[in-house]
């Protein structure tokens, strides 16, 4: 069955660097984008940006551009999100997903469990 | 980017009951060259990650319930649930992937 399992929860400090592994099994990863979305406490989801597996090739969003990088290691079937420059507007929960890239681009049909990251001096 | 809106914020259903969310965007989401409108709606229960309910506007995912249905096209689309049940509480998200990804703001469903 597919699955995405992500790290663990994280504090850290503000003007640090945050990496979320998200881990893929159950289908073949080089099919699929994977996205990562946010959820700030209370708050709706906000697009970060995208990987294909298959060439490494990422589109971000323009307002997490120059300090967000995704990254893929296709040996192990892992994605990886690095946040840098963090400040505690970022404390939120961050999830990966998958969408179907025959289809370009389309819906996100799994999600992983989350990882909750808090910035706090 | 393309904004979009939901309305309404929250509502209170009996059980049994229809509920009606509605989203909008602030530019077109359909393909004509395709025939096809990007646009998903997901379910969050509190403390999980959303579900895809339905996708291209209208498309059911496998094992989602057949109270649940989409329509609309171009920029004004309607989630419907047909007698809501318990399990239907939380909070429904419409996506669009037309260009990049949006969500709404999300609408709450509570039972009355």
């Amino acid at each position: 069955q597919v699955q995405l399992v992500q790290s663990g929860a994280e504090v850290k400090k503000p003007g640090a660097s945050v990496k979320v592994s998200c881990k893929a099994s159950g289908y073949t990863f080089t099919s699929y984008h994977m996205h990562w979305v946010r959820q700030a406490p209370g708050q709706g989801l906000e697009w970060m940006g995208v990987i294909n597996p298959s060439g490494g090739g990422t589109s971000y969003s323009q307002k997490f551009q120059g300090r967000v990088t995704v990254t893929r290691d296709t040996s192990t079937g892992t994605v990886y999100m690095e946040l840098s420059s963090l400040r505690s507007e970022d404390t939120a929960v961050y999830y990966c997903a998958r969408s179907d890239l025959s289809s370009g681009w389309s819906s996100f049909d799994y999600w992983g469990q989350g990882t909750l990251i808090t910035v706090s001096s | 980017d393309i904004v979009m809106t939901q309305s309404p914020d929250s509502l209170a259903v009996s059980l049994g009951e229809r509920a009606t969310i509605n989203c909008k965007s602030s530019h077109s989401v359909f393909y004509s060259s395709n025939n096809k409108n990007y646009l998903a709606w997901y379910h969050q229960r509190p403390g999980q990650p959303p579900e895809l309910l339905i996708s291209w506007a209208s498309t059911r995912e496998s094992g989602v319930p057949d109270r649940f249905s989409g329509s609309g096209s171009g920029t004004d689309f309607i989630l419907t649930i047909n007698s809501v049940q318990a399990e239907d509480v939380g909070v429904y998200y419409c996506q669009q992937y037309y260009s990049t990804y949006t969500f709404g703001q999300g609408t709450k469903v509570e039972i009355k």
